[in-house]
């Protein structure tokens, strides 16, 4: 079964410093995983996803993820936060095209992420 | 970019009453839409999956009879939650997924906030 782990509630951070949001996954052959925030009382906006290729998938808004195999993670990173990137964060994987005709997304728990001035 | 309309945005409604949420894709042919429901401060959980034109495919634990999908054409996909009572309260989000500049891509709307009193 598919599963993802964000192991982190909340995360705080100063404005200027870098941000990670953790995120661990499982599920059956090559994943496809996929990072999403979503503000108050809003949908889900799409940042990033990681199919193939390059391990490091930079985003929208300046964010970027590593994939790491063999940790079997996802970690979402901003080199400098801003207080407008206070909000929800989810991370979510599905599995790949051979492995999942239904295009399912499983979600984790959701991390909030607190980015004070 | 793609954009995935629901409405309405919000909606009160009495206990024993039913409620209709729209969920559109404007720009593009969405080929499957899901249903998500989210608790406050908890993750994304799937309720179903519907294909144009087919009976949706309902989650564990997810009552067919009392959340009806209908996705009656490549544009839209309604939800309806019969006879709602004060524990069906909730964000409800739609997904579209369909071919957007030559790839799948999945899009989420803005969610719908139903209260039942």
């Amino acid at each position: 079964a598919q599963s993802v782990a964000q192991p982190e509630d909340q995360v705080n951070v100063a404005e200027g410093n870098p941000l990670t949001v953790k995120c661990t996954y499982s599920v059956s052959g090559n994943p496809y995983l996929f990072w999403y925030v979503q503000y108050p009382n809003r949908g889900l906006q799409f940042l990033l996803k990681y199919i193939t290729g390059d391990n490091l998938v930079k985003g929208s808004y300046g964010f970027e993820a590593e994939f790491n195999k063999s940790q079997t993670s996802f970690h979402l990173k901003k080199p400098s936060a801003l207080v407008s990137d206070s909000a929800l964060y989810f991370c979510a994987v599905r599995g790949g095209a051979s492995m999942d005709s239904s295009y399912k997304l499983i979600f984790g728990s959701g991390t909030r992420l607190l980015v004070r001035p | 970019g793609a954009v995935v309309s629901q409405h309405p945005s919000w909606v009160i409604c009495k206990s024993g009453t039913s409620v209709k949420i729209e969920c559109r894709s404007l720009d593009f042919q969405a080929t499957t839409m899901f249903w998500y429901r989210q608790f406050p401060k908890q993750s994304l959980m799937l309720m179903a999956t519907s294909n144009e034109g087919s009976k949706a495919t309902y989650e564990q634990g997810v009552e067919k009879d009392k959340f009806l999908i209908n996705h009656a054409s490549l544009t839209l996909s309604t939800l309806t939650v019969t006879s709602a009572h004060p524990e069906d309260s909730s964000f409800y989000i739609c997904s579209a997924r369909g071919r957007v500049g030559g790839n799948y891509e999945q899009y989420f709307g803005p969610g719908t906030r139903l209260t039942v009193t």
